[in-house]
């Protein structure tokens, strides 16, 4: 069974902080990731993918993937009251055929507090 | 409006009834997905669609049909409602089947099972 595990939350941080969101994967093979953003009451929405180890930036949104610790984390600069949604994670993973399927954390919900 | 579209938003039934839940993208995406998300489980994969005629049963496939006569649309029936089977449902499309291609997800349907 290939897990994503996240922490619940909620994670709570002032408006202007830094949010931090952490991920980690069981499968060693994975080779894609993403960060999805969704909001109460609403679908996932893609916010992120990372694919090699490292950094990658996007306006205020920053990920981290560190494939030798199967780590992949999502920063937000900034934090604004808008950013408060629940963070999904989810991972490539080989579901044989030629096909991969995303395998899906359960979520971080994120609050940030004017 | 591209992009995809489920329906019904919202639907009530009965236990032991049939019911049918709509997904139309007109991306000309290959690949199509049903999830469902409840709490504490967070997204898990009803079925999944390779391309037309092309179906296989994803995470927790029983007591749901699907069928995929049309790249463009993949329904998902409860050929007997149960209880359980109470959940929020997504639909989603990739592009393809690879390790990169992220889902886009569609606005979900809500679906309580009396």
């Amino acid at each position: 069974q290939k897990e994503v595990e996240q922490n619940s939350g909620p994670l709570s941080v002032p408006e202007g902080a830094i949010a931090s969101l952490n991920c980690t994967y069981s499968d060693r093979g994975s080779q894609s990731f993403f960060w999805y953003r969704q909001y109460s009451g609403k679908s996932p929405e893609l916010i992120m993918s990372i694919y090699s180890n490292g950094d990658k930036e996007d306006g205020r949104f920053t990920a981290q993937l560190n494939k030798a610790s199967q780590y992949v984390s999502l920063l937000i600069r900034d934090s604004q009251p808008s950013d408060s949604a629940t963070y999904l994670c989810a991972v490539s993973v080989y579901s044989g055929a030629g096909s991969y399927q995303l395998t899906f954390g359960k979520g971080t919900k994120l609050s940030v507090i004017p | 409006d591209a992009g995809i579209t489920q329906s019904p938003r919202y639907k009530i039934t009965e236990t032991g009834r049939q019911v049918t839940l709509m997904c139309h993208q007109t991306w000309s995406h290959s690949y199509m997905f049903w999830y469902r998300q409840d709490l504490g489980h967070g997204l898990r994969l009803i079925y999944y669609s390779a391309a037309a005629d092309i179906t296989d049963k994803g995470e927790v496939p029983d007591g749901y049909v699907v069928s995929r006569s049309k790249t463009e649309n993949f329904p998902l029936t409860l050929e007997s409602a149960t209880r359980s089977q109470t959940s929020v449902y997504f639909c989603a499309s990739s592009e393809s089947s690879g390790s990169n291609q992220p889902q886009h997800f569609g606005d979900g349907t809500r679906l309580s099972i009396l």
